[in-house]
């Protein structure tokens, strides 16, 4: 089965500054990739998604960049806001969806 | 619309208690699935349905119940509380069981002494 780990369990940002946050997998037959957020005490809000069949998406101060050779996914997001503080985690689709454990992201004033 | 709703969203049990979660959702989803969260570790999914009348085990089944008999509505049954569930479960939604673009609810921090 797939499995999903993040490279770093905590990040720590200055405000205005760029966030990437990064996210291996396992499955080379893995064919959708999400990317979630998680506010303390809510469940998780999804943020964007992307599927095999391209390397790059953007959102709204939002970039999902996927690396099928290295099996690598990254969240990016651009100039950090303290909203922007939550665990980030992904989530990667082969044939069931399997999700990573999460990153930490601080905002710092 | 409200989207997913769980309650509680808190509840402390005593081991072997049983207990039920409730989750709805007001989008006429196809799917519905109970995760729970743990720290350090991915959501793992333990019940799942496609549709009223529908369920399947996920990877960590053992302990809980299902089921489904209207399509808003897909509650998760404790039959005997072990601390070992201490845990923040998690309701999802989704169109249809091929779309993984999941919704959820607020989650149920569940405690079990």
């Amino acid at each position: 089965g797939e499995s999903v780990g993040l490279h770093l369990p905590t990040l720590s940002v200055q405000e205005g500054d760029n966030s990437i946050i990064n996210c291996a997998y396992s499955n080379s037959a893995s064919d959708y990739f999400i990317w979630y957020k998680q506010e303390s005490g809510k469940g998780p809000q999804f943020i964007i998604d992307i599927r095999s069949n391209m390397d790059k998406r953007q959102g709204q101060r939002v970039t999902v960049l996927l690396n099928k050779t290295v099996k690598h996914l990254s969240l990016q997001i651009a100039a950090t806001q303290p909203g922007d503080s939550a665990v980030y985690f992904c989530a990667v689709n082969d044939y069931k969806l399997s999700f990573g454990a999460g990153t930490t992201v601080t905002v710092r004033a | 619309n409200a989207g997913v709703t769980q309650t509680p969203k808190f509840q402390v049990l005593k081991t072997g208690q049983s207990m039920t979660l409730q989750c709805a959702q007001d989008m006429n989803h196809e799917y519905m699935s109970w995760y729970r969260q743990d720290p350090g570790m991915g959501l793992r999914l333990i019940h799942y349905s496609v549709g009223a009348g529908i369920t399947d085990q996920g990877e960590v089944p053992n302990g809980y119940n299902v089921s489904r008999s209207t399509t808003e509505d897909f509650p998760l049954r404790l039959l005997s509380a072990a601390p070992s569930q201490t845990s923040v479960y998690f309701c999802a939604s989704s169109y249809s069981s091929n779309s993984k673009k999941l919704f959820f609810g607020s989650g149920t921090q569940l405690s079990v002494l």
